[in-house]
C-alpha cells in the first residue's frame, strides 16, 4: 500500500517547456488536489477534483491544466513553464466521507530556469 | 475565502520544554481544524485535527485547542524531543463529510527547532 505517488521527484525545466507532473493513489480515495509550496507561504491549491470526471479551480490555477485520468490518477499540466513556477508540488487525496484529512505525496521539487 | 495566519515562523525550544504555535482564521462557517508536521524532503503528514464541537483534543505529547469565539487555535507540544523538529502547518476548512472536495487553507507554516 503506497499512498500517494508523485512522479518525478525532481525537475528541471527551461522556461517555455511543458511538463506533466503525475499522482497516483491506491486508497481508493474520492477527491484528489494539487497544492503548489513556496517560501513562507504556506499550500496553495492550484487545483482539485472532487469526484472522478469533476474538476475545480483553486487559490492559484493560473498557467496549470489537470486532467483526472480516472478515480486512481490526477495529472498537472505545465504548458508553458515560467520562472514563478518554481515551487514544491504536492498532490493530495482524501475519500469523499473523510473522518480525516488529506493523505499527500513526497512532492515534485521543481525548477524553471 | 478563508484566510489562515499562522505564528511564529520559527521557534527555538530546548528539548523538554513545551512548544506552542498559534493560528487564527477568517471564515466563521469553517469546522475542521487539523495539523500537519511536515519533515524535510517529505510531504505534510496529518498529526492531530479537531472540529468545531470540541474545545481541546490530546494525543500523548500533542494537544489542540480552539476558541471559536475568537476565531484561533493552537498546537501544544509538551516535553519535545529532537525528532519533532519539523515545519508545523495548522489549516482550516468547511468540511463536510458527506460531501467530495473539501478544501484545506492552510498557515504559512512553523520550523520548529528542538535543541539538546
Amino acid at each position: 500500500n503506497a499512498g500517494v505517488t508523485q512522479t518525478p521527484k525532481f525537475q528541471v525545466l527551461k522556461t517555455g517547456q511543458s511538463m506533466t507532473l503525475q499522482c497516483a493513489q491506491d486508497m481508493n480515495h474520492n477527491s484528489m488536489y494539487w497544492y503548489r509550496q513556496d517560501p513562507g507561504m504556506g499550500l496553495r491549491l492550484i487545483y482539485y477534483s472532487a469526484s472522478e470526471g469533476t474538476t475545480d479551480k483553486g487559490e492559484v490555477p493560473n498557467g496549470y491544466n489537470v486532467s483526472r485520468l480516472n478515480k486512481r490518477e490526477f495529472s498537472l499540466r505545465l504548458e508553458s513553464a515560467a520562472p514563478s513556477q518554481t515551487s514544491v508540488y504536492f498532490c493530495a487525496s482524501i475519500v469523499r466521507r473523510g473522518a480525516s484529512g488529506y493523505t499527500f505525496g513526497s512532492g515534485t521539487r521543481l525548477t524553471v530556469v | 475565502g478563508e484566510n489562515v495566519e499562522q505564528h511564529p515562523s520559527t521557534l527555538s525550544v530546548q528539548e523538554g520544554d513545551s512548544a506552542v504555535i498559534k493560528c487564527t482564521y477568517s471564515d466563521s462557517a469553517s469546522n475542521y481544524f487539523p495539523w500537519y508536521k511536515q519533515e524535510l524532503g517529505k510531504g505534510p503528514q496529518l498529526i492531530i485535527d479537531i472540529r468545531s464541537n470540541v474545545g481541546e483534543k490530546k494525543d500523548q505529547r500533542i494537544a489542540v485547542t480552539l476558541n471559536k469565539t475568537a476565531k484561533h487555535f493552537s498546537l501544544h507540544i509538551t516535553e519535545t524531543q529532537p525528532e519533532d523538529s519539523a515545519v508545523y502547518f495548522c489549516a482550516a476548512s468547511r468540511w463536510i463529510l458527506t460531501g467530495g472536495g473539501n478544501k484545506l487553507t492552510f498557515g504559512t507554516g512553523t520550523q520548529l527547532k528542538v535543541e539538546l
